[in-house]
């Protein structure tokens, strides 16, 4: 088993869509949670920290973790088409030389105008 | 600040060839790291560098060497060029401590014939 799961889409949704994103992950130690927006041709950009289990919200995007599920979601409200890229989900375990981030392999969103 | 910076954006190489990938962050950080991504792969970690002066293998380290040359900079040498490492390089940086993120470069595309 992999020890982060993304499904990699792609996905495709009208504009103003309710966009759902998810991650599945193995390692019960990882507290850090991160998403990155990948614009294509674009190094990744964070977009969304949530440190350990909750929510977290900036404007239109909402960040879940729930640890006792070992599940992660990104929701997109109100999508525009300027949301079009690749998301990356990514997490990091405390201890010793494990600054290391972990990363699913990356869903394909397309916003269609 | 510029951030994250790379060199060269794009290069072809022949098979059997050597060239040096070069990036350099202006944050201060203490950890450099490179990946390469390539479609239906994700990010993966071919070398990091958690602090000047160590470095230490990530998950496809294979025909690749690094150098830290100081805290700013971290090279990435292909001695022996092979079409596999065909790929889109990314360099990134961050505090050395796992609840901080990676800080990435706008990527080095490098296709091998």
């Amino acid at each position: 088993q992999k020890e982060v799961e993304q499904d990699p889409g792609p996905l495709s949704v009208p504009e103003g869509a309710i966009v759902s994103l998810n991650c599945t992950y193995s390692n019960s130690a990882f507290q850090y949670f991160m998403w990155y927006r990948q614009y294509s041709r674009k190094g990744p950009e964070l977009l969304m920290y949530t440190y350990s289990s909750g929510n977290k919200e900036d404007g239109r995007f909402t960040a879940q973790v729930d640890k006792s599920s070992k599940y992660i979601s990104l929701f997109i409200r109100d999508s525009q088409p300027s949301d079009s890229a690749t998301y990356l989900c990514a997490m990091s375990a405390l201890g010793g030389g494990s600054e290391k981030l972990v990363f699913g392999k990356g869903t394909k969103l397309t916003v269609n105008p | 600040n510029a951030g994250v910076t790379q060199t060269p954006k794009f290069q072809v190489l022949k098979t059997g060839q050597s060239m040096t990938l070069q990036c350099a962050q202006d944050m201060n950080h203490n950890s450099m790291y490179w990946y390469r991504q390539d479609p239906g792969m994700g990010l993966r970690l071919i070398y990091y560098s958690a602090s000047e002066g160590t470095t230490d293998k990530g998950e496809v380290p294979n025909g690749y060497n690094v150098s830290r040359l100081n805290k700013r900079e971290f090279s990435l040498r292909l001695e022996s060029a092979a079409p596999s490492q065909t790929s889109v390089y990314f360099c990134a940086s961050s505090e050395a401590r796992a609840s901080e993120t990676q800080y990435f470069g706008p990527g080095t595309r490098l296709l091998v014939l």
